[in-house]
């Protein structure tokens, strides 16, 4: 199993980046996928969460209205659109894939560093 | 979506057991068997040691074991050892396809 995270940066306040996230070595349809975030020096944040058919989608409520998670699934790629960017988004993003029929996190990609900032 | 309360820090001597308590609320921990344990050093990647409250993933120590008692779950490791010392993370589902994490603990080894 592999996950890589790309598209982080530098970003303006009220900006906005796409994170994306590469996956290999399992069935990607078959596994709800998650976006998790952790602030400099901060603890684990749970970001967003899809279902394997991407129609179920939620968001943590200090990202809902500013965040959109969604999956390709015939590109195995999961994706995050952040917009209306905050200095407290600044924070390196996880993507996660979550084993089935269980609420383990069980894998986890590199981690990619979103700065916002002027 | 409040973050799940967990101490600070806790600190044992080696060979010794330390229990670290993930407190939060019937939406969240009291509502499901679903709390999960993080395990995570410094610049790397969190690495899952318990889920749905007491199950370990394979290759994961016996050492590790978790609990649940209403509002509050419990990570204890047994046997402490240097190689232990990290941050942990307790996760709850908390219902309508969402999770909330703990604010983390810090394990030191004396």
């Amino acid at each position: 199993v592999q996950l890589v995270e790309s598209g982080g940066g530098l970003v303006q306040p009220g900006g906005s980046v796409r994170l994306s996230c590469a996956a290999s070595g399992f069935t990607f349809n078959y596994y709800w996928m998650d976006w998790v975030r952790q602030a400099p020096g901060q603890g684990l944040a749970w970001v967003s969460r899809v279902s394997p058919d991407g129609s179920v989608t939620r968001y943590a409520d200090s990202v809902k209205g500013r965040f959109t998670i969604s999956r390709d699934n015939a590109k195995s790629t999961l994706s995050l659109q952040m917009s209306g960017l905050r200095a407290e988004d600044t924070a390196v993003y996880y993507c996660v894939r979550e084993e089935r029929d269980t609420y383990e996190l069980d894998y986890w990609g590199q981690g990619n560093l979103v700065t916002v900032s002027s | 979506q409040s973050a799940l309360t967990q101490p600070r820090s806790v600190s044992e001597f080696p060979g010794q057991s330390v229990t670290i308590s993930c407190t939060g609320t019937s939406s969240d921990i009291g509502g499901y068997d679903y709390v999960s344990w993080y395990q995570q050093f410094p610049g790397r990647v969190p690495k899952v040691m318990i889920y749905d409250v007491n199950k370990r993933p394979s290759g994961v120590p016996g050492r590790f074991s978790g609990s649940k008692s209403g509002n509050t779950a419990s990570l204890t490791i047994s046997g402490l050892q240097t190689g232990d010392e990290a941050d942990y993370y307790c996760c709850s589902y908390a219902g309508s396809n969402t999770y909330v994490f703990g604010t983390g603990t810090k394990v030191s080894v004396l």
